[in-house]
């Protein structure tokens, strides 16, 4: 079975710009969630996604924003970018029908803000 | 006082070592308590869960939890170069939803041959 995708892998943009990235789940994972990872805070929880409803919502600003897709793909958008914004974005897969705590991560979109 | 504390390390064991890893936390509505391995360039993936206290073990590894003390460990016996890793452990009060997930901001972990 396939595991979790992000798309890009790599992005540079800079301050003022939006940007968008791509998770795509394992297959029948119908929960999908996004992680900021820095150095100086650890990994963050943004948001989570189950059957297109957003679930949950850690503390970032509006500037940050997801939706999911009927077929449990997911995105998450950044807009005005700033510095600090500069991560990596990870996004984790789960199927709570089987298992309520096991979630399943990407490899990371690695995002430099100029 | 952050919720939950780790120690970033790095730490540098020879080959064949017992490794103990450590978190610390404030939160005493914490109950179900994972530790997750992340490689350079990879993302976290999920090496032990443990609900309450007590010990779990899986091969190698034993997850330890002292909720008296809010401290909870994992050891790695027989460490191997391939364990090099940055560990984080992480807390939760609830389970379901991964937002009540609260992660350490882990522990790298070097083991020389």
């Amino acid at each position: 079975k396939a595991g979790v995708t992000q798309t890009p892998r790599y992005l540079i943009k800079t301050r003022g710009q939006q940007v968008t990235l791509s998770c795509s789940p394992i297959s029948g994972h119908r929960s999908v969630s996004w992680y900021q990872q820095t150095p100086g805070q650890g990994l963050q929880f943004l948001f989570e996604y189950f059957s297109e409803t957003q679930r949950n919502k850690g503390n970032f600003p509006g500037r940050f924003s997801g939706r999911q897709f009927s077929n449990s793909r997911s995105e998450m958008n950044v807009s005005t970018l700033e510095l600090g914004d500069s991560a990596l974005y990870l996004c984790a897969s789960s199927d709570p029908g089987r298992s309520l705590y096991e979630q399943y991560f990407g490899p990371g979109t690695r995002l430099t803000v100029t | 006082q952050k919720e939950v504390e780790q120690d970033p390390g790095p730490l540098s064991v020879p080959e064949g070592a017992i490794v103990s890893l450590n978190c610390t936390y404030s939160n005493s509505a914490f109950q179900y308590f994972m530790w997750y391995r992340q490689y350079s360039r990879k993302g976290p993936e999920l090496l032990m869960y443990t609900y309450s206290s007590g010990n779990k073990e899986d091969g190698r590894f034993t997850a330890q939890v002292d909720k008296s003390s809010k401290y909870i460990s994992l050891f790695i016996r027989d460490s191997q170069p391939s364990d090099s890793a940055t560990y984080l452990c992480a807390m939760s009060a609830r389970r379901g939803s991964q937002g009540n997930l609260i992660f350490g901001k882990g522990t790298k972990l070097s083991v020389k041959p």
